[in-house]
């Protein structure tokens, strides 16, 4: 059980565009999903904590008309790069969590270029 | 506030040596921890968590960790490395039972390598 799936698990596209990230919990409603982005080898950083049908909030230094999150239903949050630029490149990884008394379960992650 | 240090960004054991990784919390308040795997180019997986119940915590594959209070470390151990092994670990620390966020704070990670 507890299964999240993240989409796409690789993203290669021009410098400019905007690329969404689609995260959904398969077999549980999860009240709050989180958003991270990973650096070659250093840990985790969170972006945003994002619950159903309210606006996320971002960690400081993440901005938020720069990584858009939409949380539109209980198994489903997506996360829109908007104008990427090669800077935006890295791993984005998200999770979710039933409820407060639950772990957090993990996507498989999304790696992003942008050239 | 509430942190995490992870002893050592990188250990290397033999196989069917014992593997122990280190981890350090500073919380306010009754930590919930966390030891999670993350296999290259993977998300995390939970490998075990420690919610104020029993101080020896047994995970997946083998392995167990024990909290303690006094030391206020969570090490992470297993009896004996299998190549299988081979990843990076994180420690965490849940900021349940203050804000109740549910917001995880991530060790550095420590990259275990098993040798054969």
């Amino acid at each position: 059980g507890a299964v999240v799936s993240q989409h796409p698990s690789w993203v290669i596209c021009k410098s400019g565009t905007s690329v969404k990230i689609e995260c959904r919990s398969l077999d549980f409603q999860a009240t709050t999903m989180f958003w991270y982005r990973q650096f070659p080898k250093q840990s985790l950083m969170l972006m945003a904590t994002s619950n159903e049908g309210s606006k996320a909030t971002y960690e400081q230094g993440v901005e938020k008309d720069k990584f858009l999150i939409n949380h539109a239903s209980l198994t489903l949050s997506t996360l829109t790069v908007t104008s990427a630029h090669p800077e935006d490149s890295s791993f984005y990884i998200c999770s979710a969590m039933e409820d407060s008394n639950q772990p957090q379960h993990f996507g498989d992650g999304t790696r992003l270029s942008i050239l | 506030a509430q942190s995490v240090t992870q002893l050592g960004s990188h250990v290397s054991v033999s196989e069917g040596a014992l593997v122990l990784l280190r981890c350090n919390y500073s919380s306010s308040v009754p930590p919930y921890l966390f030891w999670y795997v993350q296999y290259p180019n993977q998300g995390l997986q939970l490998l075990l968590k420690y919610t104020s119940a029993a101080t020896l915590v047994k995970g997946i594959n083998g392995f167990e960790a024990e909290f303690k209070k006094s030391e206020t470390s969570f090490h992470l151990t297993k009896p004996s490395a299998h190549m299988s092994d081979a990843a990076e670990y994180f420690c965490a620390v849940s900021d349940l039972g203050s804000s109740n966020t549910g917001k995880l704070i991530f060790g550095q990670g420590t990259t275990l390598q098993v040798k054969p």
